[in-house]
């Protein structure tokens, strides 16, 4: 069974500064990756999808990383601004042996605030 | 583009009663997924649909169900409402099957049980 680990669950830090939030994950067989932020009470909003051969995504001020092999992601933000504070989830979409169909698994999130 | 969009935003229902809940997709997106999000559990799939069928299911019991229509629009529908099924419901939309393509999620429904 897949399971999603997110470390630290919160997290705070001034403006300005550079942060890595984790992801681990326990079965590497899997499709692809995708970060998302979700703000209080809302949906989530897509950061970046990194499929299963792809090592590394970026978008702006943000970069995440794959490495099936140790089960880990990480997702970088450059340059943190109070904007960027949210809830922040990977999803792990992985296979399961012998069909067509893939299991998603969430991760609890990591709760980012930047202080101004 | 619009985006996906859920309704209604919010429900109150009480325990046995039924409830259904509606998505419309991103336009020309093929594949609608529910998940179901507490404090306690966190983020949990539902089922995906992709051209009308069920493609895919988690772990919830049969009171569970949904549908998909031939414009993508998908409805979920649970019946025999529980305390425990409070949550926030987020539909999330894709192009083709979610194993290969990005989601993107609707703003949820937030269903409350009394």
């Amino acid at each position: 069974k897949q399971e999603v680990t997110q470390i630290p669950a919160a997290l705070s830090v001034p403006e300005g500064e550079n942060l890595v939030l984790n992801c681990s994950f326990t079965d590497s067989a899997i499709y692809n990756l995708q970060w998302f932020r979700q703000d209080p009470g809302k949906g989530l909003t897509s950061l970046l999808l990194i499929q299963s051969s792809q090592r590394e995504q970026t978008s702006g001020r943000l970069n995440a990383s794959l490495d099936k092999s140790s089960g880990r992601s990480t997702l970088y933000i450059a340059a943190s601004q109070p904007g960027d504070s949210a809830t922040y989830l990977c999803a792990v979409i992985g296979g399961v042996s012998g069909g067509s169909n893939y299991k998603l698994t969430f991760g609890k999130g990591t709760l980012l605030t930047v202080n101004p | 583009k619009a985006g996906v969009t859920q309704t209604p935003r919010y429900l109150i229902k009480t325990r046995g009663q039924q409830v259904t809940l509606s998505c419309s997709p991103i336009s020309g997106h093929r594949s609608v997924s529910w998940y179901q999000q507490t404090p306690g559990q966190g983020l949990q799939f539902l089922f995906e649909y992709f051209s009308e069928t069920q493609r895919n299911k988690g772990n919830f019991p049969g009171r569970f169900s949904g549908r998909q229509f031939s414009n993508s629009r998908s409805e979920m529908n649970v019946s025999t409402l529980e305390l425990g099924d409070s949550a926030l419901y987020l539909c999330a939309s894709s192009l083709d099957r979610v194993a290969y393509n990005e989601q993107f999620f609707g703003p949820g429904t937030r269903l409350t049980v009394l």
